[in-house]
C-alpha cells in the first residue's frame, strides 16, 4: 500500500540555521508533490509545488527538491526565524487525490 | 479575498449522538474537499465534490458519514452516530479546479466523550 513518511523527530533548530526536512514515500508514481505549513488550529496553508519533472524549486527562503528515484522531497528553509516555527505536511498527488504525510514540526528558537 | 468558512469550531458531543459540520468555500471553487485530521497525523481525504456532484468519497465510513454540497456551494459534514474514533479535526478545503491548489478552512475540532 501507499506509504508516505516524513521526519518522525520534531525539528528544534537555532534562528538563523537551515531547517531540512524529509518526505519518503513508497508504492507510490506521483506526478507533482507539495508542502504546505500547518500552525497550531489552523488549516493547512499551501507553500511549493514541484513537479515529476522538476528538480528543484524555490521560493523566497524555501527550497523544494524532488529526486523520483530516490522517491523523496527535501524541503529545506534557509535564514530560519522563530516565525517559521510550524507544522510542515507533505502532500503526493498523481491525479485529483492528495495524499498527506504525517508532518514534521520545526521550532526555531532565537 | 475571504478564504474558506467553516462552522462550528469546536464541538463536543457524547457518543451515538449526531452532529454536522458547514463549510462555505471560497466564491467560485468548483471543488470542493472534507478531510478528516486526527491527532498527529495528515489529513485523510473523506469525500471531494466537483460542483455538486462527487467525485470520491472511497474513504468516507458511509454507514455513519454522509455529506451533500447544495447547489454547487455550501457544503455539510454529517455524523450520525458518532463514536470515540471520530475525535478528530475536520478540514474544509476548496480549489478552482480539481487538479489546482487546495484552500483550507480553520477546521471544526469534534471531540466525542
Amino acid at each position: 500500500s501507499q506509504k508516505i513518511e516524513q521526519n518522525s523527530e520534531a525539528l528544534n533548530i537555532q534562528e538563523g540555521k537551515t531547517a531540512t526536512l524529509t518526505c519518503n514515500y513508497t508504492n507510490y508514481s506521483p506526478a507533482y508533490l507539495q508542502w504546505y505549513r500547518q500552525d497550531p488550529g489552523r488549516g493547512p496553508v499551501f507553500l511549493l509545488l514541484i513537479r515529476e519533472n522538476e528538480k528543484e524549486k524555490r521560493k523566497e527562503r524555501l527550497k523544494v527538491t524532488f529526486d523520483t528515484t530516490l522517491k523523496q522531497s527535501l524541503f529545506h528553509i534557509t535564514a530560519s526565524q522563530p516565525a517559521d516555527s510550524a507544522t510542515y505536511l507533505c502532500a503526493l498527488s498523481n491525479d485529483y487525490k492528495l495524499s498527506f504525510g504525517a508532518g514534521t514540526t520545526v521550532t526555531v528558537r532565537a | 479575498e475571504a478564504g474558506v468558512a467553516q462552522s462550528p469550531r469546536y464541538k463536543i458531543i457524547e457518543k451515538r449522538q449526531s452532529v454536522a459540520f458547514w463549510c462555505n468555500p471560497i466564491s467560485g471553487h468548483a471543488t470542493l474537499y472534507w478531510y478528516q485530521q486526527i491527532l498527529g497525523q495528515g489529513p485523510k481525504l473523506l469525500i471531494q465534490f466537483q460542483n455538486n456532484g462527487v467525485v470520491d468519497d472511497s474513504q468516507l465510513p458511509k454507514d455513519r458519514f454522509s455529506a451533500e454540497r447544495l447547489k454547487g456551494v455550501d457544503s455539510t459534514l454529517k455524523i450520525q452516530p458518532a463514536k470515540l474514533e471520530d475525535s478528530a479535526v475536520y478540514l474544509c478545503a476548496s480549489s478552482p479546479g480539481a487538479t489546482d491548489t487546495q484552500y483550507f478552512g480553520p477546521g471544526t475540532r469534534l471531540t466525542v466523550l
